[in-house]
């Protein structure tokens, strides 16, 4: 296992409400990364940070936030959850810079927007 | 543009039935190319990583080829545990990751 634990693991919550995933990573490892799983779609790069208070966005990043006030703990946060983001989030890390990293994934958070 | 395709879908075989995935990729300077296995519900398991056009990797009864184009996941003689979603996914740049959509992998006793 990678070391990677992400909570809470399933949520359903109302449109327009706020919510927060939390990664959290035991490897100390400095690139993390919120992707989402869609039918059809893949995995798709949401935010990825390169190190504490460090983040760049991916390729979704509408409607999504993201902090990392510590190196082991990655925050991804809808500030207004719309029907559109229901999903499944995975976290993932890196522990290199360059050239064919390895990225490891986390078990998922599966979010359901009502 | 920078994209991955997998192929097939999914692939039904029977136990035993050797076959291969594909993974054909289009990007500007591969820095790596990777193999992921995903089971229902779960977050995908790293197995793989290829650098360059002829490499090859072994793991138990899967097999992985790069070419300048295309990877292959090479299934021998397969067993029902390793059905599953096999996910193939390429840095093209520093820290930029593609993913395939994935084969569904369905192996029957």
């Amino acid at each position: 296992d990678a070391g990677i634990t992400q909570s809470p693991r399933h949520k359903v919550t109302e449109t327009g409400t706020p919510v927060t995933l939390r990664c959290h990573q035991t490897e100390n490892h400095r690139y993390m990364y919120w992707y989402r799983q869609d039918p059809g779609h893949g995995l798709r790069l949401i935010h990825y940070s390169y190190g504490v208070k460090d983040t760049d966005k991916g390729e979704v990043s509408d409607g999504y936030s993201v902090s990392r006030s510590k190196t082991e703990d990655f925050l991804l946060t809808l500030e207004s959850a719309t029907s559109s983001q229901t999903s499944v989030y995975f976290c993932a890390i890196s522990e290199s810079y360059g050239g064919g990293n390895t990225i490891y994934f986390g078990e998922g958070s599966w979010l359901t927007v009502v | 543009e920078d994209q991955v395709t997998q192929s097939p879908e999914a692939l039904r075989l029977q136990e035993g039935e050797s076959s291969s995935l594909n993974c054909s990729y289009t990007v500007s300077g591969l820095r790596g190319l990777f193999w992921y296995r995903q089971d229902p519900g779960k977050g995908p398991e790293f197995l793989f990583t290829l650098y360059s056009a002829g490499e090859e990797k072994e793991k138990e009864r899967l097999k992985a080829t790069l070419t300048k184009k295309e990877s292959f996941l090479h299934i021998t003689a397969p067993k029902p545990e390793d059905s599953a979603t096999y996910l193939c996914a390429v840095q093209a740049n520093f820290n930029k990751f593609y993913f395939g959509s994935g084969t569904k992998l369905n192996v029957k006793p």
